[in-house]
């Protein structure tokens, strides 16, 4: 089975600063996709970046990019330039390549960004 | 384009009392998802539709849980009775397809937070 592991439970930064979010997982697949969601404290999921397994390249969505080390099977997101809207739980989760769709997340890391 | 909806946004009821919640996704959605997410933890899925069929309800807890999805658009989740740790928050997310392929990205609604006393 499939899992999720967020290390980090609480990460803190300065407002126009840079952070970096931890994620590893496990998977004996060599077909998936793996996803950063934002929970702000009014609950709705945003996507905030996708990485599918097959390409090299690292994804980059403007001031969030991913840092994705298949043979370690890491998954790390930088937020550059930190914002205060940047403060909400993020979610690191996993999507087999299958046809079930189905999201296995981490527990999440909260992240507080300081002014 | 108008979201997930879902309601109520939150619901407090006590042990052995039953609650629905509701769900509308995107317009022509065709797959639909309940999610579980109990403070301090991700969000499991409890049950996911295509159209009106279930593709994968391995985590229902089917004893107290049930869904449907009658007419492949609107769903519901009931719990009945309901106990002390299905306190959570509820998430309905829904995608244009089940196929290969991340463009069928998940949508997420509010969310119900249920309080059961």
């Amino acid at each position: 089975a499939q899992t999720v592991t967020q290390s980090q439970p609480e990460m803190s930064v300065q407002e126009a600063e840079t952070v970096t979010l931890s994620c590893t997982y496990d998977t004996s697949e060599s077909d998936y996709y793996l996803f950063w969601y934002k929970q702000p404290p009014s609950r709705q999921m945003i996507l905030v970046i996708r990485q599918e397994a097959y390409k090299q390249q690292n994804a980059t969505e403007n001031r969030f990019s991913v840092n994705f080390q298949k043979a370690a099977k890491s998954f790390s997101l930088k937020i550059s330039d930190s914002q205060l809207g940047d403060a909400a739980m993020y979610f690191c989760a996993y999507r087999s390549g299958g046809a079930t769709n189905k999201l296995i997340f981490g527990t999440g890391t909260l992240l507080a960004v300081q002014p | 384009e108008a979201g997930v909806a879902q309601s109520p946004r939150y619901k407090i009821i006590e042990k052995r009392q039953s609650v629905a919640f509701w769900c509308n996704p995107i317009s022509g959605h065709a797959t639909l998802y309940w999610y579980q997410q109990i403070l301090g933890q991700g969000p499991k899925l409890l049950i996911q539709f295509q159209n009106n069929g279930v593709v994968d309800d391995s985590q229902l807890p089917k004893d107290r849980f049930s869904a449907e999805r009658l007419k492949g658009v609107d769903s519901t989740l009931k719990i009945q009775p309901a106990k002390l740790e299905d306190s959570a928050v509820y998430l309905c997310a829904s995608s244009l397809a089940l196929y290969r392929g991340s463009r069928y990205e998940q949508y997420f609604g509010p969310g119900t937070r249920l309080t059961v006393t």
